[in-house]
């Protein structure tokens, strides 16, 4: 079975432009959840979605939304790009929203902002 | 943002050593789980805790959630060269979302 897919891998864009990453969940799982890693640093939440409604937000400002499609597939996008919003972005992938249910990572999508 | 604390920053040990590295915060979690991440990838569940005290094992590694749901700790034991890589600890709180809280995580080199 395939695990948690997302693309593109890397991206290159600057200030101030937009972008997209999208992440498709294992098959079955209904909750995605997305994280941003800066470099040296652990990873930090940005959004869960459960059955295509928000379940939480991180403190990260109105330029970020994402949103959850009905095969569970997932978008997160970047408005007004700036140099520090450079880092790693993790999206995971949860059967349900029960407290014991494992999150499964992604790889990755690399974005450097220039 | 709110994040763990994981220290040192760096470990390096000796091939078939035993090491530990521990986790703290000042808030309480109900959850308490080790994640692994090896360079261009993302970071893969080694242990997950749900109660307070429980010592878990997943092979060489052992992991207990701390009495006072403030800690946890991660040992590995016989340590291989497959180990090095960056060891992050995360918790989660009570409530009706997924969000973890991570630490700074710990890089380990492993000397053969």
């Amino acid at each position: 079975d395939a695990g948690v897919t997302q693309s593109p891998t890397h991206l290159i864009k600057t200030r101030g432009q937009q972008v997209t990453l999208r992440c498709s969940p294992i098959s079955g799982h209904k909750s995605v959840s997305w994280y941003q890693q800066v470099l040296g640093q652990g990873p930090q939440f940005i959004f869960q979605y459960y059955e295509k409604e928000e379940r939480g937000r991180g403190n990260f400002p109105d330029r970020f939304s994402a949103r959850q499609f009905p095969n569970y597939s997932s978008e997160l996008n970047v408005n007004a790009l700036l140099l520090g919003d450079s880092a790693l972005y993790l999206c995971a992938s949860t059967l349900g929203g029960r407290r014991t249910d494992t999150q499964y990572f992604g790889p990755g999508t690399r974005l450097t902002v220039l | 943002g709110q994040q763990l604390n994981q220290s040192p920053q760096s470990m390096f040990i000796q091939e078939g050593e035993d090491v530990s590295m521990n986790c703290t915060s000042s808030s309480i979690f109900n959850t308490w789980l080790w994640y692994k991440q090896d360079p261009g990838e993302g970071p893969v569940l080694l242990i997950a805790l749900y109660k307070a005290g429980e010592l878990t094992s997943n092979g060489r590694l052992t992991a207990q959630f701390g009495i006072t749901r403030k800690d946890s700790f991660l040992n590995i034991s016989a340590s291989i060269p497959s180990d090095v890589g960056i060891y992050f600890c995360a918790g989660r709180q009570t409530g009706a979302n997924s969000k973890l809280t991570f630490g700074k995580g710990i890089t380990l080199s492993v000397r053969p």
